[in-house]
């Protein structure tokens, strides 16, 4: 069974400080995705990262996939409010066809 | 909007009662899967279809749930004789598979689904 264990499990920040969520797995993925989800909605996807090594910009936001291809990070520069929500990392794998996600992290942003 | 829909969106129903849930995907995607999330949780796979053949179940799907994708575009999740454990948001997602690329799912806003 592939488990992908998120950590932090909750996390409350000021505006403007920066912060860092991983995402960590004992097994390898083709490929990782990362979703933000608000309350009463569905995932939203933020990026696919695909190469061991790959980082991937989308503005404030840095997200890492590990050399190994078994972790990733998501990085937040100067956070806002609109940051807020439940942060989803989720692993492909080619022949498994479906994802399997993480436990998530609940990001709080106090302005 | 041309993104995933769902309908309902909230059900409250009895302890007992079957349930229907609907899921319009993507045009043009080939794969529709189901998955549930409970709260505070990540969604957790429960089925999946490429057309209109399911290609894979979950052990989560007990013998009291039941898909179909009868025209290989829209699917509908049954629930039979539902339970207080199955109150849960229901996701519906969608893919385009095409010549071995890689998977991107986009999720609808999905159901939530209360059993009293």
């Amino acid at each position: 069974t592939q488990l992908l264990e998120q950590s932090p499990q909750f996390l409350s920040i000021q505006e403007g400080e920066n912060l860092t969520v991983y995402c960590n797995s004992s097994s390898v993925f083709s490929s990782l995705q990362w979703y933000r989800q608000e309350p009463g909605e569905g995932p939203v996807l933020l990026v696919t990262v695909v190469t061991g090594g790959e980082v991937k910009k989308l503005k404030r936001l840095t997200f890492q996939f590990g050399d190994a291809r078994k972790d990733s990070s998501l990085h937040i520069t100067a956070a806002q409010p609109g940051d807020t929500g439940l942060y989803l990392c989720a692993g492909f794998n080619f022949g498994n066809e479906k994802l399997t996600f993480g436990t998530g992290t609940r990001l709080t942003i106090i302005p | 909007d041309t993104g995933v829909s769902q309908d309902p969106r909230h059900k409250i129903t009895k302890r007992g009662q079957n349930v229907t849930f609907r899921c319009d995907p993507i045009s043009e995607h080939n794969r529709l899967y189901w998955y549930r999330q409970t709260l505070g949780q990540g969604p957790e796979f429960l089925t999946y279809f490429q057309n209109e053949a399911q290609l894979e179940k979950s052990r989560l799907l007990s013998d009291r749930f039941s898909a179909e994708r009868p025209k290989g575009s829209f699917s509908t999740l049954e629930i039979q004789r539902t339970e207080q454990g199955d109150s849960a948001m229901y996701l519906c997602a969608s893919s385009l598979i095409a010549g071995g690329l890689g998977d991107t799912q986009y999720f609808g806003p999905g159901t939530r689904l209360t059993v009293l």
